[in-house]
């Protein structure tokens, strides 16, 4: 069974806070990595998709690392505001798997007080 | 440009009812997937479609579940009939044929089955 893990579960940071948050993944058979960003009641958006070892993109304030080789993002938001409060996901894509066919995490829920 | 709909946002009904959910994705867009969270838990996928074609099935859950997608544009779900533990969200999602390309979501259909 495949899991991808998110850590923490939640976060609580102040305005002008930097903030980062982990996905770990199988690092086998890897083909892509994805994040989203989701407010409840509204769509997940996305962020990155991200698919060669060492790779870092940019959107902003937010930015995200990968490591295929040892199974891991990173995800940062710099200089955190309150619209960033968000539940970020992660999702791991494997070879063989359909395009669609993604495994997430659970995510992390981060709360940036004014 | 309109975005992934979903239609209804909230369904409730009682055990054994049936219930569709209606998905219409970004016009252009050849792939489109659902997938369900339970409460407390990760999104999970459920199938991908392209175009009118099921790629990849996996993830439903058993034969109370049917997807259609008719001529390739919107596609329609149906639980029949639903049991207490179909409650959660539906969200449905869209992208091009690139591999790569990033999905976009609609904002889902809250189904809870009393």
């Amino acid at each position: 069974i495949l899991n991808v893990e998110q850590s923490p579960q939640s976060l609580h940071v102040q305005e002008g806070d930097s903030t980062n948050f982990t996905c770990s993944f199988p690092s086998s058979n890897f083909y892509a990595l994805h994040w989203y960003r989701w407010e409840t009641a509204k769509s997940p958006e996305a962020l990155f998709v991200m698919t060669l070892n060492g790779d870092e993109k940019k959107k902003g304030r937010i930015s995200a690392t990968l490591n295929t080789k040892e199974g891991y993002s990173y995800l940062y938001i710099k200089g955190s505001q309150p619209e960033d409060s968000a539940t970020y996901l992660c999702a791991f894509r494997g070879y063989g798997g359909s395009q669609g066919n993604l495994i997430f995490g659970k995510g992390t829920k981060l709360s940036v007080k004014p | 440009e309109a975005g992934v709909t979903q239609f209804p946002s909230h369904s409730v009904i009682e055990k054994g009812q049936t219930v569709t959910l209606r998905c219409d994705p970004i016009s252009g867009h050849d792939n489109l997937y659902w997938y369900r969270r339970v409460m407390g838990k990760e999104i999970k996928f459920l199938l991908h479609f392209v175009k009118e074609s099921k790629q990849d099935e996996s993830g439903m859950p058993n034969n109370r579940f049917l997807a259609e997608r008719t001529g390739g544009t919107y596609s329609t779900l149906k639980v029949q009939p639903a049991e207490l533990e179909d409650s959660g969200v539906y969200f449905c999602a869209s992208s091009l044929l690139d591999p790569n390309e990033k999905l976009f979501f609609g904002s889902g259909t809250q189904l809870s089955v009393l």
